[in-house]
């Protein structure tokens, strides 16, 4: 079965701080990643996606692939409360994405 | 990027009805999805809605339960039949060019008595 894990949090940092958020698949074959960010009532919304080994930056978004350990992670650089939501992480396998069950960040002012 | 509407945006239904769900993009995108999220879980794939034919299903999914049409490259219904109160959830359209850029509707928020 392909999964997707993630801690499901509630991870809290304070404003300013760095959030680290991770992720892990079973699936050898994916090669594309995705976060999408969802806050509470609302649909998910895609703010990364990350296909070759190493770092990605976008702002102040920053993801990491390591493929060999099958790992996937997303900082997030002084955190606003306004990134208060949950994270969901996703793999590619074939034309499907495979969504973790998502991070709880919160971010205390 | 692609916007997504879903209408109706909430519904309560009587165990045993059915209700349909539809799914409109404002461009014309290859990929299509359904998918649905349960309270407290995240998403899991329904089926990929194919523009002129029939809908393939994920292992759970049958198409007697939620039959799906895609009638063209910007317009998907997705039917919940002979609800049960284990269908209360949120069910999501997604759309876009390729697998890898898919943008969601608000989805609609089922609530089975």
């Amino acid at each position: 079965q392909k999964e997707v894990e993630q801690n499901s949090g509630p991870l809290s940092v304070p404003e300013g701080a760095i959030a680290s958020l991770n992720c892990t698949y079973s699936d050898r074959v994916s090669q594309s990643f995705f976060w999408y960010r969802q806050y509470s009532g609302k649909s998910p919304e895609l703010i990364m996606s990350i296909y070759s080994n190493g770092d990605k930056e976008d702002g102040r978004f920053t993801a990491q692939l390591n493929k060999a350990s099958q790992y996937v992670s997303l900082l997030i650089r002084d955190s606003q409360p306004s990134d208060s939501a949950t994270y969901l992480c996703a793999a590619l396998s074939g034309y499907a994405l495979n969504f973790g069950k998502g991070t709880s960040l919160l971010v205390t002012p | 990027s692609a916007v997504i509407s879903q209408k109706p945006s909430r519904d309560i239904c009587q165990r045993g009805t059915s209700l349909t769900i539809q799914c409109q993009v404002d461009s014309q995108v290859t990929m299509m999805f359904w998918y649905r999220q349960q309270p407290g879980q995240s998403l899991t794939l329904i089926a990929t809605a194919n523009q002129g034919s029939e809908a393939t299903y994920e292992s759970g999914f049958v198409i007697d339960k939620f039959p799906i049409s895609r009638p063209n490259l910007t317009f998907s219904t997705l039917t919940v039949s002979n609800m049960s109160p284990e269908d209360s959830s949120i069910y999501l359209c997604s759309g876009g060019q390729a697998q890898e850029t898919q943008y969601f509707g608000p989805g609609t928020r089922l609530l089975v008595l």
